[in-house]
């Protein structure tokens, strides 16, 4: 199943670094989203665009950026970090319907494993 | 407001074994249904869904029915295979939530030969 693709699989980085998680969905879609997954606690979402706009930022702190350049790609850029960010990011892309259904399926990616030192 | 409540895990098996999952969910009107399986390693895959009161979805031999009167959406399998180990996740979806999906905590499935 390659709809969703994400890269790096595999990132550790220091407080101080700066990186970015790319995502690419290839299912024609036109919802995109940051998931962050860690253990013992519910997947939480972070960000969600439709059409390429941002529709929802569930209070995460300032130091993940996400940027939608269109419909297929979504970044999400990380700088200063801190240990407690260590986590499994997905990413997952839906086909948006009626607004505000909320109704649709959504198809996740492999997950970036983050590793903050 | 809207929460999903998991059966909490690990559960082990032994291959051929039949499986229940427990889902309940608290919603108000009429939300959608799902659940999600994560194999070892990788992301999300969504197993089976169903979107109004009655529906049974089904795939790989999976099975669940969303029952409103009880509000529950049971995963069950019959006869489950080593490969089936993973990470089960129940989730819903309402039309009030504009796109989220409110999640359980996941079931740990562990089955041995």
């Amino acid at each position: 199943e390659t709809g969703v693709t994400q890269t790096p699989r595999h990132l550790v980085m220091g407080m101080t670094n700066k990186k970015s998680l790319k995502c690419e969905q290839h299912l024609g879609h036109n919802a995109m989203y940051w998931y962050k997954q860690s253990a013992k606690k519910p997947l939480e979402l972070m960000f969600v665009y439709s059409l390429e706009e941002r529709v929802e930022n569930n209070s995460v702190p300032s130091r993940f950026s996400p940027e939608c350049p269109n419909s297929s790609h979504l970044f999400l850029h990380l700088h200063t970090l801190q240990p407690e960010d260590s986590a499994l990011y997905l990413c997952a892309s839906s086909q948006d319907g009626l607004a505000g259904r909320g109704l649709e399926t959504q198809y996740f990616g492999p997950g970036t494993r983050l590793l903050v030192l | 407001g809207n929460s999903v409540t998991q059966m909490e895990g690990p559960v082990t098996l032994s291959e051929e074994a039949f499986l229940t999952i427990n889902c309940t969910y608290t919603a108000t009107g009429y939300p959608s249904l799902f659940w999600y399986v994560q194999y070892p390693g990788e992301g999300l895959q969504l197993l089976l869904k169903a979107t109004k009161a009655d529906d049974k979805g089904s795939n790989k031999g999976f099975e669940a029915t969303y029952r409103k009167e009880t509000t529950s959406f049971h995963l069950e399998k019959g006869s489950v295979q080593v490969s089936d180990s993973a990470v089960y996740f129940c989730a819903l979806s309402n039309a009030g939530n504009n796109r989220k999906l409110i999640w359980g905590l996941g079931t740990s499935l562990a089955v041995n030969p």
